[in-house]
């Protein structure tokens, strides 16, 4: 089955407790990001990657680092995370182009 | 810069009726794709339907039409004979095929469909 995966689906930790969320597709899609959902303010993208080794930033990368080392991983970090880091989040990935882009479930992360 | 605008405030829907979501957006690219996105109360994104900007036809997908106006830079979406488990926040979005390819959201719509 077609499928992106995230992991931990739910989490709450600590400030400053180092953590990363994991993603993965086995959909061999180029394209692959990680996305932020915050009320009022929408799904805002934080990085991206368009193959394996070329990431780059989105909207909203700060406090976050993410690498591509594979092409089917992109795992999101958080080195020193934040209350205000607390969010849904999604990653992503499609075919570079036109193609509509695939979800994971979320991730629910609570930083207190 | 893509911008998409949803002005909509929350609606109810009575089951087995149409609803239109509206969708306007704002870009200089010539290339892209319009998408509907669905999202129920448990989180996941679902894609609904897709329209390319060269597509002259409208997007259908069972339910689900996207009436797409090019000149006004609209991209509504239909929803014929609402269910309950159409409740859910919709969004529209834009992806340009030119620079970083984001996927760039508006804001979204809430829909209730009530029995």
């Amino acid at each position: 089955e077609a499928q992106v995966t995230q992991n931990p689906r739910y989490l709450i930790t600590v400030t400053g407790k180092k953590l990363t969320v994991t993603c993965s597709q086995n959909m061999n899609h180029e394209y692959m990001s990680w996305y932020r959902q915050d009320p009022g303010l929408g799904l805002r993208q934080i990085y991206y990657s368009m193959n394996v080794e070329a990431t780059d930033k989105g909207d909203v990368p700060e406090g976050y680092k993410v690498s591509r080392k594979e092409k089917r991983n992109f795992p999101l970090i958080l080195e020193s995370p934040s209350p205000n880091q607390t969010s849904l989040y999604f990653c992503a990935s499609s075919y570079w182009g036109y193609q509509p882009q695939h979800f994971g479930d979320g991730t629910r992360l609570s930083i207190l | 810069a893509q911008k998409i605008t949803q002005t909509q405030p929350g609606m109810f829907v009575q089951e087995k009726e149409a609803v239109t979501l509206d969708c306007t957006y704002d870009t200089s690219d010539q290339s892209y794709g319009l998408f509907w996105y669905k999202q129920p109360s448990s989180g996941e994104m679902i894609f609904l339907i897709y329209q390319g900007s060269y597509d002259e036809q409208n997007a259908t997908e069972g339910r689900y039409s996207l009436n797409f106006q090019k000149a006004r830079k609209s991209a509504n979406l239909v929803i014929s004979a609402s269910q309950l488990g159409d409740s859910a926040m919709y969004f529209c979005a834009m992806r340009a095929y030119y620079g970083n390819n984001r996927l760039a959201f508006g804001k979204g719509n809430q829909v209730v469909v009530i029995p």
